[in-house]
């Protein structure tokens, strides 16, 4: 079953701008991550936020939690064509065990030159 | 290039019959994790082993049965196949398995059920 629900399904912008994703989740967390994957390839993790942090930086990256709305966004600033890919957030629920990622379906973002 | 690797790219079989794929973790990882990924489902966690031992199972069809051995590469080896079948199939390894471990994930394993 998916726990995060990622808003929107497809967004499209020009280089440079700024690219917002968001996740919305279910139960409680332990913590929250975002991988991005292209085109039918592996997924490769981009950040981690635990439930106690409300916001982290990773370079162009930006990830806030909000666990009192459950949800969770993620800021790509000065976007590339590079970044176009899919965009997966995942919790790890804080009472079905450590080792389960649930992830949501995806943001699909297109970076156009 | 995650350190993880799968084979094989891609399998083209027919419903009923049985397949194995295969999954080597990066070096120094004990949990190998196997995801399966459908237009229809999403990516969905299947199971979960940790030195060989079953730590975690999710959606995981009884059709469709795991295994790590003492090296710590994975099978995952899914019988009986049907159309719906036919999916994207991740490994993925971390160092431990706990909470905070990143996980790194293979290229996949593209499998078509004719």
């Amino acid at each position: 079953s998916q726990q995060g629900e990622e808003d929107p399904q497809a967004l499209s912008i020009q280089e440079g701008e700024n690219a917002t994703m968001n996740c919305s989740y279910k139960t409680s967390i332990n913590n929250l991550q975002w991988y991005r994957q292209n085109s039918g390839r592996g997924l490769v993790h981009l950040i981690l936020i635990r439930s106690n942090e409300r916001e982290k930086h990773s370079g162009r990256l930006r990830v806030t939690l909000d666990t009192s709305k459950k949800s969770s966004s993620l800021l790509i600033t000065a976007s590339r064509a590079a970044d176009t890919a899919s965009y997966f957030c995942a919790t790890r629920d804080s009472f079905s065990g450590y080792s389960t990622l649930t992830f949501g379906k995806g943001t699909m973002l297109l970076v156009s030159p | 290039d995650s350190g993880v690797t799968q084979t094989p790219k891609h399998l083209i079989t027919a419903t009923g019959q049985r397949v194995t794929l295969r999954c080597s973790p990066r070096s120094g990882d004990l949990s190998v994790y196997w995801y399966q990924q459908s237009l229809d489902q999403g990516l969905q966690f299947l199971i979960h082993y940790y030195n060989g031992e079953e730590r975690a199972k999710g959606n995981i069809l009884e059709r469709f049965s795991a295994q790590q051995f003492p090296d710590l590469h994975s099978e995952l080896n899914l019988s009986s196949l049907e159309l719906g079948d036919s999916a994207l199939y991740f490994c993925a390894s971390s160092v431990e398995g706990g909470a905070d471990d990143e996980q790194f994930f293979g290229p996949g394993t593209r499998l078509t059920v004719l």
